[in-house]
């Protein structure tokens, strides 16, 4: 079984900017949730998503949104980029709710220059 | 009340030593307690998890002692060897939750 994919692996980014994390779970998997990773703040939860619908958002600027299609498959858009927006973006899926086992993918690296 | 406070933030230990890693909570009703493991360049991944009904599960080298009194939660790894050296990182959800809540993480570093 395949397991969660993250694309692209690296962004390089200016201020102001906009930017889009694209996420693919296990199949099969339909909770979908966005963390942010820093070495300051460790791992903050961003949202999370199940059939296609929020269900769960962290404390995060509007900035920061996400979507889910039907096929599981999730994105997360981070508008007018700021320098402390430079963090690994990891997305993770499980089964059902984001608090079954949840299986990380390596993470897409976000450069905010 | 929604933290989960890890100590210590970096550990080095040599191998075949004892590494154990601490986190504090506060609210009571969390009811699952996993670990997770995060190799560089990796995300990261479930080691073991502990709900409150026990005061300790065994996997391996690797054990969760629970102390629901206390409300603290340990990881320790005996054996430790040097492919153990990664960042681990505590957690806890609530019973209705749809989100788990991590520790900030522990970098462990197995001298050779």
């Amino acid at each position: 079984k395949a397991g969660v994919t993250q694309t692209p692996r690296y962004l390089i980014k200016t201020r102001g900017q906009q930017v889009t994390l694209s996420c693919s779970p296990i199949s099969g998997h339909r909770s979908v949730s966005w963390y942010q990773q820093t070495p300051g703040q460790g791992l903050q939860f961003l949202f999370e998503y199940f059939s296609e619908t929020q269900r769960n958002k962290g404390n995060f600027p509007g900035r920061f949104s996400g979507r889910q299609f039907s096929n599981s498959r999730s994105e997360m858009n981070v508008s007018t980029l700021e320098l402390g927006d430079s963090a690994l973006y990891l997305c993770a899926s499980s089964l059902f709710t984001g608090k079954d086992e949840q299986f990380f993918g390596p993470g897409t690296r976000l450069t905010v220059l | 009340q929604q933290q989960v406070k890890q100590s210590p933030q970096s550990l080095i230990v040599q191998k075949g030593g004892i590494s154990i890693i601490n986190c504090a909570y506060e609210n009571t009703a969390f009811d699952y307690f996993p670990w997770y493991q995060q190799f560089p360049g990796k995300g990261p991944a479930l080691l073991i998890a502990i709900r409150p009904d026990v005061s300790e599960k065994k996997e391996g080298r690797f054990t969760i002692s629970f102390n629901k009194s206390a409300k603290q939660f340990s990881l320790h790894i005996m054996d430790s060897q040097p492919g153990d050296s990664a960042t681990y990182f505590c957690a806890a959800s609530l019973p209705l939750g749809d989100k788990i809540i991590f520790g900030k993480g522990t970098r462990l570093h197995i001298l050779p």
